[in-house]
């Protein structure tokens, strides 16, 4: 089965570090795009980053650059979002999710489940 | 970054109406816009992508149509279970903005 499976919730207090997971099966994890995209409490979809396990290539919102790191380790179909320094405003859901097409960013058809990420002291 | 429009921010509608929302970018974008579909507590789904293709499995009611600037997203006749919150996201570039979503209920 094609899938992408995230890592568990987590509860942080603010100045702690995070590093949350996303693990690719059932396809070929080198050759598609991975992106992150964060959903605060009632709000809506922000498209935080991007990354091409294939070869570490990760682009990032101007919003979220220097805010969080995207990196991937293909001998495991895994990518990961981690910040240094949280705060009370990365309380949020974040989701993981591939595009449809190999190689290219382009619509995301296949999502993780989300991780729950709350910050607080 | 480009800017994705959608409107309404919500919308009431009854069962079997036609109900339409919009998407409006802030430069061309060409055909590179998607739709998605969010129930509460679930990741999104894809409806639509590049404007106007309809993802498989995705019921034939959910359609899609527009270039450059303007979009519309069309649900023909409004079912129980398409009570959502509909964004729209473009990838002519990035970051790949999503809509602020527009929010459909039952009336």
């Amino acid at each position: 089965e094609v899938q992408l499976v995230q890592s568990g919730a987590e509860v942080k207090k603010p100045g702690e570090s995070l590093k949350i997971s996303c693990k690719g099966s059932g396809y070929s994890f080198t050759n598609y795009w991975i992106g992150w995209v964060r959903q605060m409490p009632g709000k809506g979809l922000e498209w935080m980053g991007i990354i091409y396990p294939g070869d570490s290539d990760t682009r990032y919102s101007p919003s979220f650059q220097g805010q969080v790191t995207v990196s991937a380790d293909k001998s495991i179909s895994t990518a990961y979002l981690q910040w240094s320094s949280l705060k009370a405003s990365d309380t949020a859901m974040y989701y993981c999710a591939r595009p449809r097409i190999p190689a290219a960013v382009s619509a995301f058809d296949l999502w993780g489940q989300g991780t729950v990420v709350t910050v607080s002291s | 970054d480009i800017q994705m429009t959608q409107s309404p921010s919500s919308l009431s509608a009854s069962v079997g109406d036609r109900v339409t929302i919009t998407c409006q970018a802030s430069q061309d974008i060409s055909n590179y816009l998607n739709w998605y579909q969010q129930k509460p507590g679930k990741a999104p789904d894809l409806l639509i992508y590049d404007a106007s293709n309809l993802e498989t499995g995705v019921p034939s009611r959910f359609s899609g149509s527009g270039s450059g600037t303007d979009f519309t997203f069309t649900i023909s006749s409004l079912q129980p279970e398409d009570i959502a919150t509909y964004y729209c996201q473009h990838y002519d570039n990035l970051p790949g903005t999503f809509g602020q979503g527009t929010k459909l209920e039952i009336k």
